[in-house]
């Protein structure tokens, strides 16, 4: 199983603040299977990114993520009010089992 | 926009199992994996498996083995999990969820989510 190891575990940042989250793989994953998504209290998680850089449909540009190997970047650059929420790294390689980061609490300051 | 519908809360026992259903659109069920994602109380997202309605090939989490069972309904295009021997540790939202990739290779990513089902797991 590919561990996902994000950091920090949280962040507390003021809105127009630039965040920037990471998720460090066991093993190297092709970037094609690595994924965001934000999730909300009391909502279903949403995808942001998908392919490791792509963003999903309806997200705002400013979420952008990056990384290859065992090294993936989110960042979300002028926080928004509503940006404050949980973060999580997923891999979906088909060769392994799927796999989610622990969690990024962003925080309002 | 596309509406994947779950069954309703659940309490079990220690013991039980749990069958959990998840409706999906009927113009593309055979074209999406559909996966099972779990989420205890104040913790994060635990990936259970997935079922490819098309042939009814599952993959499920290593910690799952021999208790996750998943299965199609292709008349009523509704997917369904069981999970048995409940413990109390098995307390947590179920969702279902797909992606929206026509490839199946990158359909490990998840789109849309249904709404969640609560297992709740207690004596």
């Amino acid at each position: 199983e590919i561990v996902l190891l994000q950091s920090p575990d949280a962040l507390s940042l003021s809105p127009g603040e630039s965040a920037t989250l990471s998720c460090r793989a066991s093993q190297s994953i092709s970037s094609t299977y690595l994924a965001w998504y934000q999730q909300r209290p009391g909502q279903a998680p949403r995808v942001l990114i998908y392919g490791a850089s792509s963003r999903a449909t309806g997200v705002p540009d400013r979420f952008s993520a990056s990384g290859t190997g065992t090294d993936f970047t989110l960042t979300i650059s002028s926080l928004e009010p509503e940006d404050f929420a949980v973060y999580y790294c997923q891999q979906y390689s088909k060769s392994v089992s799927i796999t989610f980061g622990q969690g990024t609490r962003l925080d309002i300051k | 926009q596309v509406q994947l519908v779950q069954s309703a809360t659940e309490v079990k026992k220690p013991g039980d199992s749990v069958r959990l259903s998840c409706e999906a659109p009927g113009d593309t069920f055979t074209n999406h994996l559909i996966h099972w994602v779990r989420q205890a109380p104040g913790q994060g997202l635990q990936w259970v498996g997935s079922i490819d309605p098309l042939g009814g090939h599952t993959e499920n989490a290593e910690r799952f083995q021999g208790r996750v069972s998943m299965t199609t309904d292709t008349s009523t295009t509704t997917v369904y999990m069981e999970l048995s021997n409940l413990i109390p540790e098995d307390t947590a939202v179920y969702y279902c969820a797909r992606s929206d990739s026509v490839l199946r290779f990158l359909q490990g990513y998840l789109y849309f989510w249904g709404q969640g089902s609560l297992v709740t797991v207690s004596s």
